[in-house]
């Protein structure tokens, strides 16, 4: 079963405009994390937030944590032809000291047009 | 310095084959993951490695599905007598040590059972 939501299911803008997901989930998390997955290719990590967290930057990419909401929102901004792909929030719970498998949202699909 | 590497890219099975889909994790990366992911859906944790000891099996859907890792490094999923269900892309990741760490995913192998 899938733990995040992502808002919307999917998205088309201009380029240059900026792109904002959203991404809810339902248990306590470790951390959450973002993933970029182009057609026919693997997943590309993002950025990872954890849940001491609120708000972190890593280019052109801003993402918020809210966990008494439980959701987190990625926004790409000055948004290019390129950034055209799916986005995936995924949760971790783990935090003993060793790894877990990540749940995913069934992602947001993201059309930049030219 | 060379990503997680997967094979077959491409498998096409007949109904009740035998499948073995191999992982080859980045070099020294302790952790190893399989998902699946199904058309149009976000990636589902389906087992974990931490070295040669699997220590997460919860995600694996049948006891047709098997995995290993024997020397900590190359792992191979094996669906035995596979069925229609089971069409879907397998996903590897690693990652480096434990603590949620960011997961590093190969670009998958896209099975068909036919």
């Amino acid at each position: 079963s899938q733990q995040g939501e992502e808002d919307p299911q999917a998205l088309s803008i201009q380029e240059g405009e900026n792109a904002t997901m959203n991404c809810s989930y339902k248990t306590s998390i470790n951390n959450l994390q973002w993933y970029r997955q182009n057609s026919g290719r693997g997943l590309v990590h993002l950025i990872l937030i954890r849940s001491n967290e609120r708000e972190k930057h890593s280019g052109r990419l801003r993402v918020t944590l809210d966990t008494s909401k439980k959701s987190s929102s990625l926004l790409i901004t000055a948004s290019r032809a390129a950034d055209t792909a799916s986005y995936f929030c995924a949760t971790s719970m783990y935090s003993g000291g060793g790894a877990d498998g990540l749940t995913f949202g069934k992602g947001t699909h993201l059309i930049i047009q030219p | 310095g060379a990503g997680v590497s997967q094979s077959p890219r491409y498998k096409v099975a007949k109904r009740g084959q035998d499948v073995a889909l191999r992982c080859d994790p980045i070099s020294g990366h302790v952790s190893l993951f399989w998902y699946q992911q199904a058309l149009g859906q976000g990636p589902e944790f389906l087992t974990y490695f931490q070295n040669e000891a699997q220590l997460d099996k919860s995600g694996l859907p049948s006891d047709r599905f098997f995995a290993e890792r024997p020397e900590g490094s190359v792992s191979t999923l094996k669906i035995q007598r596979t069925q229609q269900e089971d069409s879907a892309v397998y996903l590897c990741a690693s990652s480096s040590s434990g603590l949620s760490q960011t997961q590093y995913f190969g670009p998958g192998t896209r099975l068909l059972v036919l």
